[in-house]
Parts: C-alpha cells; structure tokens; sequence
C-alpha cells in the first residue's frame, strides 16, 4: 500500500530564517506530487506541483520555491520567511496516469513565523 | 479559472439527521471530482471520487452525486454521528490541477 510521510509536524520560525519541508511517498513510482497552503478560514492554495523529477510548476508567484529531487521527494523551502508565510502546509500525491486518480494527503505541518 | 463553491460555510444538526452538502464549480470542463474530510488541525482524508462520466458514487453512509451540466456535486450522509463532525471539502480536477473549495463545518449534535 501506498504512504505519504511530512515533516515536521509543527514549527516555529522566526522571520527571515530559512525553511525545508520535505516529503516523501511510499508504495509507488512516478507519482504526481503538490504543495497545498491553508491559511486559517481559508481554502486550500495549490502552491507547487511535479509531474516528474526536476519538474516543478509553481501556481502562486511568492518567496517559496519547490524541488524534486528524486522520484517520490518533495522538498519546499524558502530563502526567508516573511510572516504571511504562516499556514498549514500540507503534501498530496497522486497517480500519475492523468486525472481519474484520487488525490491523497499527509498529516500536514503547521509551520507560524514569529 | 475554477471556481469552486461550498454553501453553507458550517451547518448544525442533531444526531440522526442526514446531512446535504453542496458544491458548485464554474467549468464544467472538469475530470473528475473529489470529497474530502477534514478533522481540526489534520490532514485531509478521501472520501469520495467520482469520474466525470458518473453520475454518483456510494460508500456506507456516504453518497455523492455529479451533475456536471449544472456545475454542481452533492454529498448525502444518512443518519449522522457525533463522529461525522468535521470539515467537508469538494475539490474539482482539471487534469494535473484541483481547485478546492473552502469547505463546510459540520457539527453534529449528540
């Protein structure tokens, strides 16, 4: 069976320190891979998604950036937080065999920018 | 660009009550849509996927509908717990891309 795993859970950083939230997934190959921000009462935001390694497409223009390091890794990170960059990220992964997939979710990490 | 609706934003009822949940999309150019749940402070879980050639999909308790014509999805849980209380999210396919909408909080009273 297939498992997506997101660290860290929780974070608190302070503004302009850097950030690396990875994910991986477990149980499959060539998965298509999403960056998701909620921000409290809000929706979900797409930020980044990979349909392969080295292929990353960004959604919203903002001081993140995504990489794909290998198959099943997802890596968000950020030079220097700003406090508008407080939320809860969450990780997704589906199939990459077009659009009759389901989407799935990690646990998330709540990451606040004192 | 999709966009996608939940109306109510929460809803309140009392145990043993079904639950109607809407969703409405602007483009109905979509390939399938999707039902989430969401519990405080967690990911979100898969509840329901159906293809844009059905026109509803069943699992227990759980029953969702597509009319895509009208841009419109409705998930039917029958004879609700204390247990379903949680947020419900609808997300929209668009090949590679799914647009969410904000979501409806369920409560439901014992």
């Amino acid at each position: 069976s297939q498992t997506i795993h997101q660290w860290p859970a929780t974070l608190v950083q302070p503004v302009g320190s850097p950030l690396s939230l990875e994910c991986t997934v477990e149980g499959t190959s060539n998965p298509n891979l999403y960056w998701y921000r909620q921000a409290a009462g809000r929706g979900l935001q797409l930020l980044f998604y990979s349909v392969g390694i080295g292929q990353i497409s960004s959604e919203v223009p903002q001081n993140l950036s995504a990489s794909r390091p290998q198959d099943r890794q997802f890596i968000l990170s950020s030079k220097k937080l700003l406090l508008s960059d407080s939320g809860f990220y969450l990780c997704a992964w589906r199939r990459g065999t077009g659009g009759n997939s389901p989407l799935h979710f990690g646990n998330g990490t709540r990451l606040t920018v004192t | 660009k999709q966009e996608v609706t939940q109306i109510p934003a929460a809803l309140s009822v009392p145990e043993g009550e079904n639950l109607v949940l809407n969703c409405s999309f602007t483009d109905s150019a979509i390939y399938n849509l999707q039902w989430f749940r969401q519990d405080p402070g967690k990911g979100l879980t898969s509840l329901l996927l159906i293809q844009s050639s059905q026109r509803e999909q069943t699992s227990g308790r759980l029953n969702a509908s597509l009319d895509k014509s009208s841009g419109r999805s409705t998930l039917y849980i029958a004879a609700s717990q204390p247990g379903d209380s949680a947020t419900y999210l609808c997300a929209v396919v668009d090949d590679y891309k799914l647009s969410f909408g904000a979501g409806t909080t369920v409560t439901v009273r014992a």
